[in-house]
């Protein structure tokens, strides 16, 4: 299955600055995904990435809070932006597995952001 | 609208004893189901999918149509075994788009 590199792996950043969250992955996908963990709560789906088209967000979620970028078949940024307390979370970059369908996905160690 | 239940937010166990992580889920098409797994320090991983039926360091789990579950079992709990699980959803029609439940500690003691 792929590898992921997912970096920072926590960052502590002050309310009003954004965030980039870089995911590397050592092949080539044709979609990666975005999740977010708030604190006690399960993993939620932001946006799925595909590159060389705009980002699909789930409800809830939008570009200009999120915006994502998916430059090459092995590279995707999530930025956090105008950061809040609230965003405080994990956030994860996933990949599918392999195939076939439901093989499963791999995900990246995630970062852990707390907005101050 | 799909959804997955996992009851126990923490479970305890003593090494030996038979384990069961519950998961229910609710959609009205064929899903494909995962559990993945945290261990402390460590990153989400895939555990089990229903669509290979193995078992995987002890555990298995079947899907059960009828009463939509997809409990995770293992008859003889290890200390190693402790870690978050999470049961998950895959519509199967959109790809990567996994329904998390909110997970269960799993604590086993010695």
């Amino acid at each position: 299955s792929a590898v992921i590199s997912q970096k920072p792996s926590r960052d502590i950043c002050q309310r009003g600055t954004s965030l980039t969250i870089q995911c590397q992955v050592d092949s080539q996908v044709t979609m990666m995904f975005w999740y977010r963990q708030q604190p006690g709560q399960s993993l939620t789906l932001i946006a799925t990435a595909n590159q060389g088209s705009e980002a699909t967000y789930e409800s809830g979620f939008v570009i200009d809070k999120f915006p994502i970028s998916r430059p090459n078949l092995t590279f995707s940024t999530l930025t956090v932006s105008n950061m809040s307390p609230e965003d405080s979370s994990i956030y994860l970059c996933s990949v599918e597995g392999g195939q076939p369908r439901g093989y499963g996905y791999t995900f990246g160690s995630g970062t852990r952001l707390t907005v101050v | 609208a799909q959804r997955v239940t996992q009851p126990e937010k923490l479970l305890s166990v003593f090494k030996g004893a038979p384990v069961e992580l519950k998961c229910n889920y609710s959609y009205s098409g064929s899903p494909e189901l995962f559990w993945y797994v945290q261990y402390s320090r460590q990153r989400l991983q895939l555990l089990l999918r229903h669509i290979s039926r193995e078992s995987i360091k002890g555990f298995t789990a079947d899907l059960n149509k009828g009463e939509t579950s997809f409990h995770l079992k293992k008859p003889f709990a290890q200390e190693e075994d402790s870690a978050m699980y999470y049961c998950a959803l895959d519509r199967g029609s959109t790809l990567g788009r996994l329904y998390f439940g909110r997970g269960t500690q799993l604590t086993v003691w010695p």
